[in-house]
């Protein structure tokens, strides 16, 4: 079992331009979360999906922030336009059933730096 | 409004004793709630997962207790190795579906 697995582990990215976060699920897995972490407010919730579909993108700051699973072994987080205040490490984690009975499993994350 | 805290302060302490982190919450009810280990660079790795109607539930050198009239959780490592420092976040799930929302979490550090 590979784990999750998060691609690229750095990107550093001029404001303005467009950032694309991936993410393999670990197989069988029917969870997908994508969390963004920072000093100030810790790990927040972007959004999660349940077999490919999005169910909860409360978390997610704005329209500039996108993602999407168009398959049960693969996601995207997209940001366009990226601006500084982005700048955070991006995990994706994913679990075998709901978060009563399964924990998540996180990839080593992203860390995006935009100047 | 809704919170979920650990100490902002790290925890330092020296080899062998028993290191105790602490997981309060306010205006949830959870059914359960979760404790990760985080090192630096890395994503946090699940620990353990308590339930409502389990007070205490230990995995090893490690234990855990959920008092849902005081809204909280205890995280305790026996026997504290230098290996088990790292950050050490809490869990649960805040309103409908499957959203678990962490704590900011505690760093722990144990000293020779």
């Amino acid at each position: 079992d590979a784990g999750v697995i998060q691609s690229p582990r750095h990107e550093v990215t001029e404001m303005g331009q467009e950032v694309t976060l991936r993410c393999k699920p670990i197989s069988g897995h029917d969870y997908l979360f994508w969390y963004r972490q920072t000093m100030m407010r810790g790990l927040e919730l972007l959004i999660y999906f349940n077999n490919n579909v999005p169910i909860d993108d409360s978390g997610m700051p704005e329209d500039r922030f996108s993602a999407k699973m168009p398959n049960a072994s693969f996601s995207t987080l997209k940001i366009q336009p990226s601006e500084p205040r982005d700048s955070a490490v991006y995990f994706c984690a994913s679990s075998l059933e709901g978060s009563d009975n399964s924990p998540l499993h996180f990839g080593n994350g992203t860390r995006l730096t935009v100047t | 409004s809704q919170k979920i805290e650990q100490n902002s302060e790290a925890l330092n302490i020296q080899e062998g004793k028993t290191a105790t982190l602490t997981c309060n919450y306010t205006n949830y009810s959870p059914a359960y709630l979760q404790w990760y280990r985080q090192d630096p660079g890395r994503g946090p790795v699940f620990l353990l997962l308590i339930r409502e109607n389990e007070k205490e539930k230990r995995k090893e050198r490690l234990k855990v207790t959920f008092d849902t009239t005081l809204k909280q959780s205890l995280f305790h490592i026996t026997a504290s190795q230098p290996a088990d420092s790292a950050t050490y976040l809490c869990a649960l799930r805040t309103g409908g579906g499957n959203k678990l929302t962490f704590g900011t979490g505690t760093q722990l550090k144990v000293e020779l």
